[in-house]
C-alpha cells in the first residue's frame, strides 16, 4: 500500500504569510494527489485535486504542484480563515490513503 | 441541496457490533461510488471502505478486512456500514462521503457527511 507523509506536523503563520507544506507518497501517485481542509469539529473539505485542479468554489490564493512522489499546497497569502488542519489523499489506487495532516496555526 | 446525514454510531463494548446508516438527499446512491473514512480522536483520516455505484465492486482497508461490511439500499437512498468484531482502535467519527474525478482506480471525496461517533469501550 502506498504511504503518504505530509511536512510539518504544524506551521505557524500569521495572516498575510505565504505558506507552503509538503506531501511525499512511498511510491509513485502519478498526478493524482488531493488536498483537504478540514476545521475542528468538521468534515473535511476538498480544495485540490489532480494536483493542482482547484474544486469549484476554492480561492484562488490556494495551488499545488508536484508529480510522482513529492506534492506541494501553497497559501500565497494566509487568510483567518485558513486556519485549520490540511491533508493531502492519493488515489492513484485502492486503497486510497491520507498523510497525517499539517495544522496551520496563528503565529 | 445535496447532503449526507450519518447515523448509528454509540457506545459498544469490545467484540460487539454496530450498523452506521448514511442517508442521503439531493443525490441517487446508486449513482455514484461511495465511501467510508474514519477519524479517531485527535488524529487524522483514515479511509475504510466503498462500494460501486452497482454494488458489484466492494473495498475494505486492511484494518476492518473480514470484520466490516458494506451496503446500500435503493429503495431508502441510504449507505450502510455493518461492523461487528469491534475493537478499541475502530473507536472514531465515521463519515460517508461521495465520490469524485476518479483516476480511472480510485477518486477523491467532493461530498461528506457530518459524521457518526463510535466509542469501542468497556
Amino acid at each position: 500500500d502506498i504511504q503518504m507523509t505530509q511536512s510539518p506536523s504544524t506551521l505557524s503563520a500569521s495572516v498575510g504569510d505565504r505558506v507552503t507544506f509538503t506531501c511525499r507518497a512511498s511510491q509513485t501517485v502519478d498526478i493524482w494527489l488531493a488536498w483537504y481542509q478540514q476545521k475542528p469539529g468538521k468534515a473535511p473539505k476538498l480544495l485540490v485535486y489532480k494536483t493542482s485542479t482547484l474544486e469549484t468554489g476554492v480561492p484562488s490564493r490556494f495551488s499545488g504542484s508536484g508529480s510522482g512522489t513529492e506534492f506541494t499546497l501553497t497559501i500565497s497569502s494566509l487568510q483567518p480563515d485558513d486556519f485549520a488542519t490540511y491533508y493531502c489523499q492519493h488515489y492513484d489506487k485502492y486503497p486510497p490513503a491520507f498523510g497525517q495532516g499539517t495544522k496551520v496555526e496563528i503565529k | 441541496q445535496v447532503q449526507l446525514v450519518e447515523s448509528g454510531g454509540g457506545v459498544v463494548q469490545p467484540g460487539g457490533s454496530l450498523r452506521l446508516s448514511c442517508g442521503a438527499s439531493g443525490l441517487i446512491l446508486r449513482e455514484h461510488v461511495m465511501h467510508w473514512v474514519r477519524q479517531a480522536p485527535g488524529k487524522g483520516l483514515e479511509w475504510v471502505s466503498a462500494i460501486s455505484h452497482d454494488d458489484v465492486n466492494k473495498y475494505f482497508s486492511d484494518s476492518v478486512k473480514g470484520r466490516f461490511a458494506i451496503s446500500k439500499d435503493p429503495s431508502q437512498n441510504t449507505l450502510y456500514l455493518e461492523m461487528t468484531d469491534l475493537r478499541s482502535d475502530d473507536t472514531a467519527l465515521y463519515f460517508c462521503a461521495r465520490e469524485v474525478y476518479s483516476s480511472g482506480r480510485c477518486a477523491v471525496f467532493d461530498i461528506w457527511g457530518q459524521g457518526t461517533r463510535v466509542t469501542v469501550s468497556s
